[in-house]
């Protein structure tokens, strides 16, 4: 079956705007998870889904970042007013229990 | 607070030979350390588990290494081959939420 989706592959933006970041997760994975990967600091947890709910939204790193989760399938990350410091890979991942999350390939923002 | 401690950044080793790469955690609440293996753009993909029960978990040729009052656990990759070059993140859990080690980026030579 299809892996973790996410799109696009890679969005450059201009500081200041605002950018959407899709992940398709697997096919019956209740569990979402959101975790920005910056060069040299390993993966930055963000958010995480059960369902359509997010029982822990701790990694969020300010009010301008945002996600939701529709139909406990399809997320959307929002960046509002990007930042150079927003620049990194966002990886989204999946799981049907606790212990293995299955990532997609991840979305590379830059911030011109 | 960096609660899962990885080393080294990076690593070089001779095909055949054994790579080591260690983790340190700080919270005793942690049940599950796994250990996750990224190519280059790509995500990061579970390579091998372990629980606090078992102090070694054998799959292959990788090993993990599990010390439980050091508060220490560690990947060795036997006979390492050039297609294991990759990034190596440890990682710990309490419930649905992992926190990743920094990673080491191997590069074994042919």
């Amino acid at each position: 079956g299809a892996g973790v989706s996410q799109s696009p592959s890679n969005k450059v933006t201009e500081k200041g705007k605002d950018v959407e970041l899709r992940c398709d997760p697997i096919s019956g994975h209740t569990a979402l998870y959101w975790y920005r990967q910056s060069l040299g600091q390993g993966l930055e947890f963000l958010i995480y889904f059960q369902g359509n709910s997010a029982p822990d939204k701790s990694g969020l790193p300010s009010d301008r970042f945002s996600a939701e989760r529709t139909g406990g399938s399809v997320s959307t990350l929002t960046i509002q007013r990007t930042q150079q410091e927003d620049s990194a890979v966002y990886l989204c991942a999946s799981s049907l229990d606790v212990d293995t999350q299955y990532f997609g390939p991840g979305t590379r923002l830059t911030v011109l | 607070q960096q609660q899962v401690k990885q080393s080294p950044q990076s690593l070089i080793v001779q095909k055949g030979g054994i790579s080591i790469i260690n983790c340190a955690y700080e919270n005793t609440a942690f049940d599950y350390f796994p250990w996750y293996q990224q190519f280059p753009g790509k995500g990061p993909a579970l390579l091998i588990a372990i629980r606090p029960d078992v102090s070694e978990k054998k799959e292959g040729r990788f090993t993990i290494s599990f010390n439980k009052s050091a508060k220490q656990f560690s990947l060795h990759i036997m006979d390492s081959q050039p297609g294991d070059s990759a990034t190596y993140f440890c990682a710990a859990s309490k419930g649905s939420t992992l926190t990743f080690g920094k990673g080491t980026m191997l590069l074994v030579s042919p």
